[in-house]
């Protein structure tokens, strides 16, 4: 499976935009770029996915790079609620049905009032 | 919109008993998979099922087994509790309408299950 590279944490203050890396050299031409996020206590919360073009919704922005090689999520003005576990994950659909989500370690992104 | 709908929240349960845990997916939706999270070992995938049939399979043991209903609600099972197996459970529910890896897949606040 292809696989992605985080950074283990980040830190940002509020009301600043925020810019997660996400690395995946291996990733192939049918995956797509999923962002999960999860907050303590809580199950993962789905964030945005692409495939190759930029994507905008109303909690943030993915910005893809053009070899597809990696990909940055952009929360826009970022609030003490968006403190929490960030997870890229590519997934594939093998003919078979989608495969599960590999979850990796994510990036804790720590917000400062 | 009801979302994912995970019961029991929480649960103790011996060594050597098993449990059974439930969830009723988002409506509409016919993909059901379950995942464990644990501090060491993260987000891990059990299993998924569609039409009640399952499709794919993490690497789990076989006291982990599952199954889906008419309805799509589905349950897990954990037979020969290990500590273990003290985890978050966690379900999740997708639409998998044939565009694959694109699919959102909408996840419950989970089940937490201690093992004593």
């Amino acid at each position: 499976d292809a696989k992605t590279t985080q950074p283990n944490s980040m830190e940002s203050n509020e009301e600043e935009p925020v810019h997660l890396p996400c690395n995946h050299s291996t990733i192939s031409g049918t995956d797509y770029i999923h962002w999960y996020r999860q907050l303590p206590s809580q199950g993962p919360e789905y964030v945005i996915h692409g495939l190759t073009s930029n994507v905008n919704n109303r909690m943030a922005s993915l910005a893809i790079a053009e070899d597809r090689k990696s990909s940055t999520l952009i929360l826009h003005r970022a609030t003490l609620r968006d403190a929490a576990v960030y997870y890229c994950i590519l997934r594939k659909y093998s003919g078979g049905g989608a495969d599960g989500l590999t979850f990796g370690k994510g990036t804790h992104l720590i917000i400062q009032p | 919109k009801a979302g994912v709908t995970q019961t029991p929240r929480y649960l103790i349960k011996t060594r050597g008993q098993q449990v059974t845990l439930s969830c009723s997916p988002i409506s509409g939706h016919r993909s059901v998979s379950w995942y464990q999270q644990t501090p060491g070992q993260g987000l891990q995938f059990l299993f998924e099922y569609f039409s009640e049939t399952q499709r794919n399979k993490g690497n789990f043991p076989g006291r982990f087994s599952g199954r889906q209903f008419s309805n799509s609600r589905s349950e897990m099972n954990v037979s020969t509790l290990e500590l273990g197996d003290s985890a978050l459970y966690l379900c999740a529910s997708s639409l998998e309408t044939g565009t694959g890896g694109g699919n959102t897949i909408y996840f419950g606040e989970g089940s937490w299950l201690t093992v004593v």
